[in-house]
């Protein structure tokens, strides 16, 4: 089975702070996805990265990075310079290879930028 | 880009009534899946269709149906609705076609049973 544990519930910020978002996940399999969303206020929740585990190399767009570590079966999610507007809940999610793309979704982690 | 619409942004029902919640996407996509998200417990999935007809129960099928008749549409129907599916219902939508893909989501369905 797999797990994916966002162990932030919720975390505040000033505006234009550096704010990491951690998550931890568990399989077994050794071919696996993984995802971070991002839910507004408004509800709907929109993609934002996929990583295959067999791609560890680190991703930045704009003030978005992503820190993929399989030797801690982690992938992290760094906002710099936060914004008001990167106010929301994050989910970090996982699926396996096979099957009929389920899901596991984290519990999130809510975020709040401070002006 | 990719589109999920749902049919209600906002929903009350009585108990005991039955309730459908409607969801379309316009992407050819095959995989289809209804969650509820609740505080503090996340997205947990109900059930999901992989083809036309098809569907798989999810982690929480209980007290749910589901109907697929045509690719782009997946209904999700709650026989006879209680208090504690009163929940923020999800609809999301996925390709198939070159392998593991993101899921697409809907506005979210916010239902309130009284």
């Amino acid at each position: 089975a797999q797990k994916v544990t966002q162990a932030q519930t919720e975390i505040s910020v000033v505006e234009k702070e550096d704010v990491t978002l951690d998550c931890v996940y568990e399989t077994r399999d050794t071919t696996y996805y993984l995802f971070w969303y991002k839910q507004p206020p408004s509800g709907e929740l929109v993609f934002l990265i996929r990583r295959n585990s067999f791609d560890e190399q680190n991703e930045i767009s704009g003030r978005y990075s992503w820190n993929f570590q399989k030797s801690t079966s982690s992938f992290n999610f760094t906002i710099t310079a936060s914004q008001v507007v990167d106010s929301a809940v994050y989910f970090c999610a996982l699926i396996v290879s096979g099957g009929y793309q389920k899901v596991t979704f984290g519990t999130g982690t809510k975020l709040q930028v401070i002006p | 880009d990719v589109k999920v619409t749902q049919s209600s942004r906002y929903l009350v029902k009585r108990t005991g009534e039955k309730v459908f919640l409607e969801c379309v996407q316009d992407m050819d996509h095959e995989n289809m899946f209804w969650y509820r998200q609740d505080p503090g417990l996340g997205l947990r999935l109900i059930y999901f269709s992989y083809d036309v007809k098809m569907k798989e129960k999810g982690d929480i099928p209980e007290g749910y149906s589901v109907s697929r008749e045509k690719k782009e549409r997946f209904s999700l129907i709650l026989e006879s609705a209680s208090t504690n599916q009163t929940s923020m219902y999800l609809c999301a939508s996925s390709g198939r076609d070159r392998g593991v893909y993101e899921q697409y989501f809907g506005p979210g369905t916010r239902l309130t049973v009284t």
